[in-house]
């Protein structure tokens, strides 16, 4: 069955710096994959959308690359600011049901001042 | 656009209870779909309906069911409630082409 890893379960970075998250994922190939936002309490947010014949996307800080060989995404916030700080997921449309997600863990991320 | 409203947003209920959380969708969209989220498991997808029907069921027991209104508007069902149901639940929509979806604030549901 398909699995999705967010490698990292937390990442702190120092304000101003690049954080750089990875989305792993096995016995699949995605049309997509999407990353979100979520703030403790609340619903996620919906951030960038990739498509599997897209190498890479951008989104004013953000930027989220996609290698369907490596089976993998990364999700970079760039000059980031603690207002980043949050727990971003990766999602990936279950095979055979494009409206279906899967949902990785997340990583959360706290960006220090 | 108004977004994804859930009511109630806070639920206290019993073991052995049933339990009926509702979801307004934002206009135009015909997808509503349903998640369970728990600290030990994440985002469970729960089920999605479109255009009234169910059109993907999640690996949960029957205790859970839904439905969806002829507006979009969507209900789930909670019977025979465990301890172990006590969970963040949230709806999402979208327009039903695939691609991304529109979160609510979720409903928080404790069982005692």
């Amino acid at each position: 069955s398909q699995k999705i890893e967010q490698n990292s379960e937390a990442l702190n970075i120092q304000e101003g710096k690049t954080a750089t998250l990875t989305c792993n994922y096995t016995n699949y190939s995605p049309a997509y994959l999407q990353w979100y936002r979520q703030d403790p309490g609340r619903g996620p947010v919906f951030l960038l959308l990739i498509r599997e014949n897209e190498k890479e996307k951008r989104k004013e800080r953000l930027k989220v690359t996609f290698d369907t060989t490596l089976k993998q995404s990364l999700f970079h916030i760039t000059a980031s600011q603690p207002a980043d700080s949050a727990t971003y997921l990766c999602a990936l449309p279950v095979s055979g049901s494009a409206r279906q997600l899967t949902f990785g863990s997340g990583t959360q991320l706290t960006v220090l001042p | 656009k108004a977004g994804v409203t859930q009511t109630p947003r806070y639920l206290i209920k019993t073991r052995g209870q049933q339990v009926t959380l509702s979801c307004s969708p934002i206009s135009g969209h015909r997808s509503v779909s349903w998640y369970q989220q728990t600290p030990g498991q994440g985002l469970q997808f729960l089920f999605e309906y479109f255009s009234e029907t169910q059109r993907n069921k999640g690996n949960f027991p029957g205790r859970f069911s839904g439905r969806q209104f002829s507006n979009s508007r969507s209900e789930m069902n909670v019977s025979t409630l465990e301890l172990g149901d006590s969970a963040l639940y949230l709806c999402a929509s979208s327009l039903g082409t695939g691609g991304e979806q529109y979160f609510g604030p979720g409903t928080r549901l404790t069982v005692t």
